[in-house]
């Protein structure tokens, strides 16, 4: 079935850890997307792809990289130098043209990640 | 700066009822609105999309409006199930076509009692 796979659902981190989310999609889509969600909150947006190697920074890129060497796969790093990384993070992805076509943005189903 | 406000935070209604979420945003130059729906611990499914010239779309027992000029849409659903329990979220796009660059309301966490 077409769909995006985030994994892992969950995740730990000490303190001074890089993790990577890792977030794959077999629907075509040229565009991708990290988002960050806090309890009750809604949807920040951490970096998002256009196109294969190439990404933009969102709202909230400090402390997070990402990079875009694939259509389909689109990784999230959150590095050390993220303070408060306790948090859901969702991956989506959409076609390129989204905003012409009004084609809508998928989800994944999420990572949580708590640092410990 | 865009800023997405969504009201009740939260609703707890007796199955059956008919029920009326709000979303509000500042700035009116948006592309389209969509409503989505959040179970817990899950990601986000798209509900209904309304392109900016429209004024309203209907799916099933959902009918959501927008009002541009004022900064409002509404997701209207109907006959109301415990199976519609969840969060319920609204995003703009912006006017520009720099990627998809969502702004989100926080949500308005729905719960229908049998």
């Amino acid at each position: 079935d077409g769909g995006i796979t985030q994994s892992p659902k969950y995740l730990f981190r000490k303190e001074g850890q890089n993790v990577t989310l890792s977030c794959e999609q077999n629907l075509n889509h040229d565009a991708m997307y990290w988002y960050r969600q806090d309890p009750g909150q809604g949807l920040r947006l951490i970096y998002y792809s256009q196109i294969v190697n190439d990404f933009q920074k969102g709202d909230i890129a400090e402390g997070y990289s990402v990079s875009r060497e694939k259509k389909e796969s689109f990784p999230l790093t959150v590095t050390s130098a993220q303070k408060n990384p306790t948090a859901f993070y969702l991956c989506a992805s959409s076609p390129r043209w989204a905003v012409v076509s009004g084609n809508t943005i998928y989800f994944g189903e999420g990572s949580w990640l708590t640092v410990v | 700066k865009q800023e997405v406000t969504q009201i009740p935070a939260a609703l707890s209604v007796p199955e059956g009822e008919n029920l009326v979420l709000n979303c509000s945003f500042t700035d009116s130059a948006i592309y389209n609105l969509q409503w989505f729906r959040q179970d817990p611990g899950k990601g986000l499914t798209s509900l209904l999309l309304i392109q900016s010239s429209q004024r309203e779309q209907t799916s099933g027992r959902l009918n959501a409006s927008l009002d541009k000029s004022s900064g409002r849409s509404t997701l209207y659903i109907a006959a109301s199930q415990p199976g519609d329990s969840a969060t319920y979220l609204c995003a703009v796009r912006p006017r520009e076509t720099s990627g998809s660059r969502l702004t989100f309301g926080e949500g308005t966490q729905l719960t229908v009692n049998p």
